[in-house]
């Protein structure tokens, strides 16, 4: 089966704090593609990352930073120093493209509340 | 605009009714997806097209979802006999190739569909 399940429906942090959503999934194959995207109040999902599942590096870019590990098939997505612009709903997501489609599976999502 | 354009931005409709949702890509891009998603869920998948051609059109709930993409640049999703579980916001996404490129999706705001 396919799915992405993110369990932290909504978290909130006071800004400047480090702040961890989590990201686990299941998957047919071998071969896929792990993302997260982002979706400010205005409702247009940005994207973030798309990570191949064998990279198995962590990503780090500013402030942000991915932990893949497929060995308990997670994706987890850190924030260092959150700000307030931070506050969104994340969203990870996984594709399959061996099985000759595009499509993105998505998980709930996690609200992320920064307050001044 | 450069950025993936959507009409109308709200819809509200009688139960029965037919409706349709525009979506205009950024230019070039050949691959394009359609998304709906609930209040409090992540998108969930409907349909996709690489160029004129529904590549995978797995999501679409019933035979009242239709989608076209004629000349492989606008998109229409049409819904017929609306029903009141129809209301969600419908999103468009397009990409250059698809997620085998660099994996970015550009979506739209969405369509807010309202069934009354």
């Amino acid at each position: 089966a396919q799915k992405v399940t993110q369990a932290q429906t909504e978290i909130s942090v006071v800004e400047k704090e480090d702040v961890t959503l989590d990201c686990v999934y299941e998957t047919r194959d071998t071969t896929y593609y792990l993302f997260w995207y982002k979706q400010p109040p205005s409702g247009e999902l940005v994207f973030l990352i798309r990570r191949n599942s064998f990279d198995e590096q962590n990503e780090i870019s500013g402030r942000y930073s991915w932990n893949f590990q497929k060995s308990t098939s997670s994706f987890n997505f850190t924030i260092t120093a959150s700000q307030v612009v931070d506050s969104a709903v994340y969203f990870c997501a996984l594709s399959e493209p061996v099985y000759n489609t595009d499509k993105l599976i998505f998980g709930t999502g996690t609200r992320l509340q920064v307050f001044p | 605009g450069a950025g993936v354009s959507q009409t109308p931005s709200n819809k509200v409709t009688e139960k029965g009714k037919y409706v349709e949702l525009r979506c205009d890509p950024i230019s070039g891009h050949t691959a394009l997806y359609w998304y709906r998603q609930s209040l409090g869920q992540g998108p969930e998948f409907l349909i996709y097209f690489q160029g004129t051609g529904a590549a995978d059109d797995s999501g679409l709930p019933n035979d009242r979802f239709f989608a076209v993409r004629p000349e492989g640049s606008v998109s229409t999703l049409k819904i017929q006999r609306t029903e009141r579980g129809d209301s969600a916001v419908y999103l468009c996404a397009s990409s250059l190739i698809g997620t085998e490129d660099t994996g970015e999706l550009f979506f739209g705001e969405g369509s807010r569909l309202t069934v009354l």
